[in-house]
């Protein structure tokens, strides 16, 4: 599977502030998503980066709170827009993979960046 | 939207029992995917399932997709300390405007006494 790298790996910032978060893997990818995992529960998609166009949103998930950046298909950034308390979070980007088994939908995960605002 | 029910939400056992966890969906999934994240870190898959009904294993787990394609278990054999983490399940369905969209479950917290 491809090797997934997050960087930061955790911040603590201050309320009011933006984080940019970058996800790097080590082969190209069709599809690279970010999730957001706040305390004790589980995984939400925020959206889908798309490579060369505009992120696909969930609902609940706006442009101008998380913008996303996907300039090829390695790279990926989210970036955390006017942070409050609740945005303290785990934020993960996923990968789903070019070829082979991609058909089975298999994604993999980075190591998440670990998000204090306070 | 697709919602997942995973149980048990936790888990308390001696090393060497075996543990079961289900999830069940009130939509159909096209592939259902068994992820453990350990603290600090991202989950990581453990098990994919593709057809309805299959069996899968991986070492000392197993797990089956539910012949109705709205359910999933995952069973750990002679559990040891360090399959100690959360377990998610989650649903893929592969179509339309939700493909590549992963539902996952609430999570079920392992732990396993020495």
């Amino acid at each position: 599977s491809a090797v997934i790298s997050q960087k930061p790996s955790r911040d603590i910032c201050q309320r009011g502030t933006s984080l940019t978060i970058q996800c790097q893997v080590d082969s190209q990818v069709t599809m690279m998503f970010w999730y957001r995992q706040q305390p004790g529960q589980s995984l939400t998609l925020i959206a889908t980066a798309n490579q060369g166009s505009e992120a696909t949103y969930e609902s609940g998930f706006v442009i101008d709170k998380f913008p996303i950046s996907r300039p090829n298909l390695t790279f990926s950034t989210l970036t955390v827009s006017n942070m409050s308390p609740e945005d303290s979070s785990i934020y993960l980007c996923s990968v789903e993979e070019v070829g082979g088994r991609s058909s089975y939908n298999e994604q993999f995960f980075g190591p998440g960046t670990r998000l204090t605002v306070l | 939207g697709q919602q997942l029910n995973q149980s048990p939400q936790s888990m308390f056992i001696q090393e060497g029992e075996d543990v079961s966890m289900n999830c069940t969906s009130s939509s159909i999934f096209n592939t259902w995917l068994w992820y453990k994240q350990d603290p600090g870190e991202g989950p990581v898959l453990l098990i994919a399932l593709y057809k309805a009904g299959e069996l899968t294993s991986n070492g000392r787990l197993t797990a089956q997709f539910g012949i109705t394609r709205k359910d999933s278990f995952l069973n750990i054999s002679a559990s040891i300390p360090s399959d100690v983490g959360i377990y998610f399940c989650a649903g893929h369905n592969a179509g339309g405007t939700s493909y590549g969209k992963l539902t996952f479950g609430q999570g079920t917290i392992l732990t396993v006494h020495p």
